[in-house]
C-alpha cells in the first residue's frame, strides 16, 4: 500500500518551453501533497505544500508564477514549469500524505527535468 | 545553522558490517522522526518512523531517537550490498505538522 506515482519520470524540453508533471496516489486518498526538487548529492527541498481543493502553499524563495500546481482531486497534483529555463533542470519529487493512515510523506519515484 | 545535519559521507563498509548512521537537530519542537532510504534517480522510500525517545526495531534496522541530545541514529546490522543508497533523516514538530525537514543524506555503499 501507500503507493506514489509520477509521470513522466524523464522529461527533455526546450528553453521557453512549460511542461507538466502529474503525481498520483494510487491506493490511498491524499488531501495533501507536497512538491520538491533535489540536486545532485543534495537533499531534499520543499518547494510547495499542496492542498487538495486550494491554492498551494510555497516556500520562501519559489516562484509561485514559475511553478504552478493544482491540486483538483484527493489522488491527483500536478506541478507545472512555466518558460522553463536550463536552471531548473533538476529532479522534481512529489509526496503524498496518507491522510487514512499513519499520517505520514509517501514518496513518488521522481521526474528527472532537463532543459535544453 | 542548519535545522537538521547529516554526515554527507561517503561511508564504506564491508558486506555484514553494522551500520551506524547519525544526525543531530536544534529544534526541540521535533517531535517525528524518520529514516528515508533513497536509490539513485528515485524517490525516497519510508523505512523507519518514531515518535519522542526510544528505539524502535524492524528486521535488520533499529531506529533510536535521544531527544534530550537531540540525536537520532539508524542501525542497519548484517548489512548487504543492496541496502548500498543514500540514506535520509527527516523530522517534523506535532501531529498536524506538515513540513519535514530533511537532513542532507548520507551516502552508504557495502562492499560485497
Amino acid at each position: 500500500g501507500a503507493v506514489v506515482s509520477q509521470h513522466p519520470s524523464w522529461v527533455i524540453c526546450k528553453s521557453g518551453t512549460s511542461v507538466k508533471i502529474e503525481c498520483r496516489s494510487l491506493d490511498f486518498q491524499a488531501t495533501t501533497m507536497f512538491w520538491y526538487r533535489q540536486f545532485p548529492k543534495q537533499s531534499l527541498m520543499l518547494m510547495a505544500t499542496s492542498n487538495e481543493g486550494s491554492k498551494a502553499t510555497y516556500e520562501q524563495g519559489v516562484e509561485k508564477d514559475k511553478f504552478l500546481i493544482n491540486h483538483a482531486s484527493l489522488t491527483l497534483s500536478t506541478l507545472t514549469v512555466t518558460s522553463a529555463h536550463p536552471e531548473d533542470s533538476s529532479f522534481y519529487i512529489c509526496s503524498a500524505k496518507n491522510t487514512g493512515g499513519s499520517y505520514e510523506q509517501y514518496f513518488g519515484p521522481g521526474t528527472r527535468l532537463t532543459v535544453t | 545553522q542548519k535545522e537538521v545535519e547529516q554526515d554527507p559521507g561517503p561511508l564504506s563498509v564491508p558486506e555484514g558490517a553494522i551500520v551506524s548512521l547519525n544526525c543531530t537537530y536544534s529544534n526541540s519542537a521535533f517531535q517525528y522522526f524518520m529514516w528515508y532510504r533513497q536509490y539513485s534517480r528515485k524517490g525516497p522510500e519510508l523505512l523507519m518512523y518514531t515518535y519522542s525517545s526510544g528505539n524502535k526495531e524492524d528486521g535488520r534496522f533499529t531506529a533510536q531517537v535521544d531527544k534530550s541530545s537531540k540525536y537520532i541514529s539508524l542501525f542497519i546490522r548484517d548489512s548487504q550490498p543492496s541496502d548500498s543508497a543514500t540514506y535520509l533523516c527527516a523530522m517534523r514538530k506535532g501531529q498536524g505538522a506538515q513540513k519535514l525537514v530533511f537532513g542532507q543524506g548520507t551516502r552508504l555503499t557495502i562492499n560485497p
